[in-house]
């Protein structure tokens, strides 16, 4: 059966460090993969688009790294803020399918 | 101006009403979803039309009925509410179908949180 994992739940970081998120799936061929973000009572806000023939995309402090090998994306904040604990969503879609799937999310928390 | 609004945000009622959830875009898009958030914070898709035209209709009860009068606009419509249907409930759009794939532009709204008691 097809599935995306994020890799905890939660994830406490301290501020200034770098924040790494993971995102894995199984019996899919992902044409992209998306990261979304979610503040406590509102809706997903999109962050970042890596397609499958990417290896990197970078936008100010966030990098998104796509292996469709191990079938795993990775997500990182360098020197985080506080600002930006938040949930933090990965989906994607097969080639062919326009239904954006997504992981069941991490929430991270950077402590001052 | 709100890009993707819904109503109501809050909506608390009895096992076997029927309630309806609205969603609005001003953002022209051809596109809107409706998407379901359990309390474990898993988001699952719904339905999705293009242009009024329905596109995915995902394995939900016919307890629910979306209906798109047009493009910048999509209702969600729940008879016989169940205990199970407490969720929040995210109406998102994007340009075209398939654009919200290849641009990532998938905007959504605030939620309704249903609570079913």
């Amino acid at each position: 059966s097809q599935k995306i994992e994020q890799n905890s739940e939660a994830l406490n970081i301290q501020e200034g460090k770098t924040a790494t998120l993971t995102c894995n799936y199984t019996n899919y061929s992902p044409a992209y993969l998306q990261w979304y973000r979610q503040d406590p009572g509102r809706g997903p806000v999109f962050l970042l688009l890596i397609r499958e023939n990417e290896k990197e995309k970078r936008k100010e402090r966030l990098k998104v790294t796509f292996d469709t090998t191990l079938k795993q994306s990775l997500f990182h904040i360098t020197a985080s803020q506080p600002a930006d604990s938040a949930t933090y969503l990965c989906a994607l879609a097969d080639f062919g399918n326009e239904k954006l799937t997504f992981g069941t999310g991490t929430r991270l928390t950077i402590i001052p | 101006d709100t890009a993707v609004s819904q109503t109501p945000k809050y909506l608390v009622t009895q096992m076997g009403n029927d309630k309806s959830i609205k969603c609005e875009q001003n953002l022209g898009h051809d596109t809107m979803y409706w998407y379901k958030q359990d309390s474990k914070k898993f988001l699952k898709i719904m339905f999705s039309y293009n242009n009024k035209e329905l596109i995915i209709n995902e394995t939900v009860p016919n307890r629910f009925s979306p209906k798109s009068p047009d493009k910048a606009h999509l209702n969600l419509h729940i008879n016989s509410l169940e205990l199970g249907d407490s969720a929040v409930y995210f109406c998102a759009s994007s340009h075209h179908l398939g654009l919200a794939v290849n641009t990532g532009e998938l905007f959504f709204g605030e939620g309704s949180r249903l609570t079913v008691l």
